[in-house]
């Protein structure tokens, strides 16, 4: 069964390092999301991303935050200078289309430890 | 803004002994109601999709069904693998891709 990919499982980082969370969607989806998750919080909408360009981000995307397609098949998280509060599970996930509630399947997440 | 409350929290069952978790929602128009089970430290599995009231749909010991402003997950008999984590979320209408989630029940079957 198809199943959404991330790597690494675990990155510990220095407070102000840059880092890069990568995803592989689902082969035939189209839409590509990232969620994070505090721990013992609820899972929250970072952003998401549609033909080559953002379509929707939360506030909590800002500026430190970006995302990338680089070639067809990765889909990748870069926060530019990481800070205490940026500690958190992130989850990369993909659906075929955003009509009709099409289902968005998670990854296994990435644990970012911020130092 | 859209809102989604679980209930309970947290909740203790013996092995075999049938519940019902809560899902609350509150949207200006719902496009799709999502239940995932959550294990510590892994993504969020998904389970069911529910477009419209009064739709129900079951996997092995869970059922899922929607009301116009509630959604139940229903468990029957169930197992020591069932203990998870369980995550309510739902999808608005307006032209949004994002899914807001609930805070999510803490399943625990005791043998």
């Amino acid at each position: 069964e198809p199943e959404v990919t991330q790597t690494p499982s675990h990155q510990v980082t220095q407070m102000g390092q840059e880092v890069i969370l990568r995803c592989v969607p689902i082969s035939n989806h189209l839409y590509f999301y990232w969620y994070r998750q505090i721990l013992g919080q609820k899972v929250e909408f970072l952003v998401s991303f549609y033909n080559n360009e953002i379509s929707e981000k939360s506030e909590i995307f800002d500026d430190q935050f970006s995302v990338e397609r680089p070639d067809g098949s990765n889909f990748t998280l870069k926060i530019r200078s990481t800070k205490l509060e940026d500690s958190a599970m992130y989850f990369c996930a993909s659906s075929g289309l955003a009509s009709r509630g099409d289902t968005q399947y998670f990854g296994p997440g990435t644990r970012l430890t911020v130092l | 803004e859209d809102q989604v409350t679980q209930s309970p929290e947290a909740l203790r069952l013996q092995e075999g002994e049938s519940s019902s978790l809560n899902c609350s929602y509150t949207v200006s128009g719902l496009r799709g109601l999502f239940w995932y089970r959550q294990d510590p430290g892994k993504g969020p599995e998904f389970l069911f999709t529910l477009y419209s009231a009064g739709e129900e749909k079951e996997k092995e010991r869970l059922k899922a069904t929607l009301t116009k402003k509630e959604s139940f997950l229903h468990i029957t008999a169930p197992k020591p693998e069932d203990s998870a984590t369980y995550l309510c979320a739902v999808h608005n209408s307006g032209g949004y891709q994002k899914v807001t989630f609930g805070t999510g029940t803490k399943l625990q079957v005791i043998p």
